[in-house]
């Protein structure tokens, strides 16, 4: 089965400057690619993703980028503010009609971001 | 909409004890998840339903986790007897079908001592 790789566990910044955190993925036929916010005592929320026809996506400073030929992808978050501190999450999945594995997300261990004022 | 409502937000019980948990997915999603979340494991798939039917149950741990969807807008896990090592957080999550988007619930809490 699928499995996605995440680094770094642990990520410190202060505020203003960029955050990266990569992911890696094992099955080349995976096609769809989130990206979780989770704040302590809620569930993950979906703050960006990316399609396998697609390279990179943006959406006010966040962005991600995806190499196919790698299975690797990544997460940036420009300007960071305190408000980003959280533990984000990669995932991969192969959609498809009619797929057993349709819908279903295997998702990283996480990276715990902590952004200092 | 008021998103994924699950309950109880909290569950302390006592090893051995039956224990329910709830989930009302979004009106309109017709596929439906349950994830367990713990430090060690971090988030794993339990279970999934799509139109109500269990498509893949491969992450139940073994026969003391079951789940049911017995209609669109209701699902249950139920875990008896329960153990101390199933202490963690169970996420609900529900998408709609052909999207692989997920919203999570706020997840319930279990503790068992």
């Amino acid at each position: 089965g699928e499995n996605v790789e995440q680094h770094p566990s642990t990520l410190s910044v202060q505020e203003g400057d960029s955050a990266v955190i990569k992911c890696t993925y094992s099955d080349s036929a995976s096609n769809y690619f989130p990206w979780y916010k989770q704040e302590l005592g809620k569930g993950p929320q979906l703050i960006i993703d990316i399609r396998s026809n697609v390279g990179e996506k943006k959406d006010q400073r966040i962005a991600v980028t995806l190499n196919k030929t790698a299975k690797h992808f990544s997460l940036h978050i420009t300007e960071t503010q305190p408000e980003d501190s959280a533990v984000y999450f990669c995932a991969a999945s192969k959609g498809g009609a009619g797929g057993t594995s349709y819908g279903k997300l295997t998702f990283g261990q996480g990276t715990i971001l902590t952004v200092h004022p | 909409d008021a998103g994924v409502i699950q309950s109880p937000r909290h569950e302390v019980t006592e090893m051995g004890q039956e224990v329910t948990l709830r989930c009302k997915p979004i009106s309109g999603h017709n596929s439906l998840f349950w994830y367990r979340q713990t430090m060690m494991r971090g988030l794993e798939l339990l279970i999934y339903f799509n139109n109500n039917v269990p498509i893949d149950d491969s992450g139940m741990p073994e026969d003391r986790f079951s789940a049911k969807m017995p209609n669109a807008s209701f699902s249950t896990l139920k875990i008896q007897p329960s153990e101390p090592r199933d202490s963690a957080v169970y996420f609900c999550a529900s998408s709609p079908q052909g999207v692989a988007g997920y919203t999570f619930g706020s997840g319930t809490r279990l503790t068992v001592v």
